[in-house]
């Protein structure tokens, strides 16, 4: 089964305790992203990756690191984390991302919920 | 960075009832896209609709895009109560290397 799979769901934790959220897809999409989502917000891109070793800034990457050693696999890492950054976290991949635009469609996982106090 | 606005932000129909959502978007774009969301879930894509098409159509949802007002509107007929959801564009722009960006959505209740 197609799938985008985030681990973990749910996670309590303490200001500047490091974190990593694991994604892992299985589609050998080559494009995958990062998303966070707050109320009245809606979803802000963090990072994302157009292929393996390729990686950039969305709108809100501050206090967030990403790495892209495979294919199937993008973590996104919490070095220090902050109360501001207890979110609901998504991560999404896609067939394609070219440069320039045209974003293919998106899956996404089901999301990480995210605490931090 | 540009964003889709959703429109209305919350939206209350009877079962069987028709629902119609509208996105306006900034700037030029390559394609615009419409995701559902349950509840705390994961968005799933319902459709895509390229920057020269008009409409499109899948299922019980029918979607319009006017470039020239730069607005698209997804349109769910005969609805049903598993339709409670949120609802949300997100446009692709036709410039630089920018990211696929989301709406704020709007929130559907249908109820039975």
């Amino acid at each position: 089964e197609a799938q985008v799979t985030q681990n973990p769901r749910y996670l309590i934790t303490v200001t500047g305790k490091k974190l990593t959220v694991t994604c892992s897809q299985n589609m050998n999409h080559e494009y995958m992203s990062w998303y966070r989502q707050d109320p009245g917000l809606g979803l802000r891109q963090i990072y994302y990756s157009m292929n393996v070793e390729v990686t950039d800034k969305g709108d809100v990457p501050e206090g967030y690191k990403v790495s892209r050693k495979e294919k199937r696999n993008f973590p996104l890492i919490l070095e220090s984390p902050s109360p501001n950054q207890t979110s609901l976290y998504f991560c999404a991949s896609s067939l394609r991302r070219l440069a320039g635009g045209n974003t293919g469609e998106l899956f996404f996982g089901e999301g990480s919920r995210l605490t931090v106090l | 960075s540009q964003q889709g606005e959703e429109d209305p932000q919350a939206l209350s129909i009877q079962e069987g009832e028709n629902a119609t959502m509208n996105c306006s978007y900034k700037t030029s774009i390559n394609n615009l896209q419409w995701y559902r969301q349950n509840s705390g879930r994961g968005l799933v894509h319902l459709i895509l609709i390229r920057s020269n098409e008009r409409e499109k159509h899948s299922g019980r949802l029918r979607v319009t895009l006017d470039t020239s007002k730069k607005s698209s509107s997804l349109l769910i007929t005969a609805s049903r109560a598993a339709d409670t959801a949120s609802y949300f564009c997100a446009t692709d722009a036709n410039s630089g290397n920018t990211p696929l960006v989301f709406g704020k959505g709007t929130r559907l209740s249908v109820i039975a």
